[in-house]
């Protein structure tokens, strides 16, 4: 069993549509949260971060943490065309701080 | 502020050749990530540098890989005698301290293409 599982989509939406992607992982040691962007051929860009349980909204994103089922959600609003790309979930913690664990990607178009 | 510097972009090795990726941190940073791409996957941690140190190396396959990150200059991934199966996007990381989320920040990757 992967630590982190994540639906690799692909995901098609259109443009205004709300988005939810969605990740569980296994390890209860995990307590940060990260949700990243990459675009095709570039490195990944922190989107959100949240630390243990709870919502942390930036804009039109919304990331939501429930340790006690172990999931992890990103939702996007009025989703555009240049939020298309793959999403990738992240959590670290436990034994070591420096290591993300990442979900497989969720690859997301928004078509106009 | 340059961001996480990798080169090469792209990376072309025939079997048995050795390869070597090159990661500039972004300035105040002092540690340093390794993570692995491959095709339809998502990224793997390989290992972990701190300046002349190796903190945590458990993603590094155990043959063929080294990883270091000297008092100056840039930190080094070394693949020696590449198979086919090392072909894979290859992405660091930096931050200023055992950062964890928010102070780690991506370069563009070297994609590395074994023939």
């Amino acid at each position: 069993q992967k630590e982190v599982e994540q639906d690799p989509g692909p995901l098609s939406v259109p443009e205004g549509a709300i988005v939810s992607l969605n990740c569980t992982y296994s390890n209860s040691a995990f307590q940060y949260f990260m949700w990243y962007r990459q675009y095709s051929r570039k490195g990944p860009e922190l989107l959100m971060y949240t630390y243990s349980s709870g919502n942390k909204e930036d804009g039109r994103f919304t990331a939501q943490v429930d340790k006690s089922s172990k999931y992890i959600s990103l939702f996007i609003r009025d989703s555009q065309p240049s939020d298309s790309a793959t999403y990738l979930c992240a959590t670290a913690g436990g034994t070591s701080y420096g290591k993300l664990t990442f979900g497989q990607g969720t690859i997301l178009t928004v078509h106009p | 502020n340059a961001g996480v510097m990798q080169n090469p972009r792209h990376l072309v090795r025939r079997r048995g050749q050795e390869a070597r990726l090159r990661c500039s941190p972004m300035k105040g940073h002092s540690h340093v990530y390794w993570y692995r791409q491959l095709p339809e996957e998502g990224l793997k941690f390989m290992v972990y540098l701190q300046k002349e140190n190796i903190i945590d190396e458990s993603g590094m396959p155990k043959e063929r890989f080294s990883a270091e990150f000297p008092k100056e200059g840039p930190s080094i991934l070394r693949i020696q005698q590449v198979v086919r199966g090392d072909s894979a996007a290859y992405f660091c990381a930096s931050s200023p301290k055992s950062g964890v989320g928010t102070e780690a920040f991506f370069g563009q990757g070297t994609r590395l293409t074994v023939v």
